[in-house]
């Protein structure tokens, strides 16, 4: 069974910038795509980026274009997520989803999440 | 992009209630539609795909149907542990998007 494990919460302040990781077992990194989807307090959820096998590429959402870096480190089998130029915003709930390697685009497993606070 | 509506936005039921959430695509996404559940403080769990076909391990009072632009979730029976917050998610086109999720009360 695929299981994600995600970093620690993070506070940071206003103009900074924050990494979060994601280590996948169960699975081998390169056979699934991972995304990013994050929640802010008392709302739904918000689609970042993620590897689109379709497109043999990662995508990011425009909301996200220039301050956003999906990468992988598949020595680790590590997944990051680094967001810059962080406002108050960007607090959220940042979630790391996979596909099963099969069904794209759909999130069949996710991590824990990990709480990002902007505050000055 | 496509905008997903979703409604309502949240309802009050009871155990053993029928419950039906629909989710609207702003253009044709075929059957490219999935549901989520999400529990208080937890990570959102797939339950539906394709727009009809349940997840292994998903309990069959859970139910979804349509295609194009119409779609419902049906809940056919609520058990306590249904109560959470439902989101549809489109994944015919990037970005992928999200309805605004349903919180289905006691």
């Amino acid at each position: 069974q695929v299981q994600l494990v995600q970093s620690g919460t993070e506070v940071k302040k206003p103009g900074a910038s924050v990494k979060v990781s994601c280590q996948v077992s169960g699975h081998t990194l390169t056979e699934l795509s991972t995304h990013w989807v994050r929640q802010a307090p008392g709302t739904g959820l918000e689609w970042m980026g993620g590897f689109d096998p379709e497109n043999g590429q990662t995508i990011y959402a425009q909301k996200f274009q220039g301050r956003v870096t999906m990468t992988e480190d598949t020595s680790t089998e590590t997944a990051y997520m680094e967001l810059s130029s962080l406002r108050s915003e960007d607090t959220a709930i940042y979630y790391c989803a996979t596909d099963n390697g099969s069904s794209l685009r759909t999130f069949y497993f996710w991590g824990q999440g990990t709480l990002v606070t902007v505050s000055s | 992009d496509i905008q997903m509506t979703q409604s309502p936005s949240s309802l009050s039921a009871s155990v053993g209630d029928r419950v039906t959430i629909t989710c609207q695509a702003s253009q044709d996404i075929s059957i490219f539609l999935n549901w989520y559940q999400q529990k208080a403080g937890k990570a959102p769990k797939l339950l539906i795909n394709d727009a009809s076909n349940l997840e292994t391990g998903v309990p069959s009072r859970f139910s979804g149907s349509g295609s194009g632009t119409d779609f419902i979730f049906t809940i056919s029976s609520l058990q306590p542990e249904d109560f959470a917050t439902y989101y549809c998610q489109q994944y015919d086109n990037l970005p992928l998007t999200f309805g605004g999720g349903t919180k289905v009360e006691i």
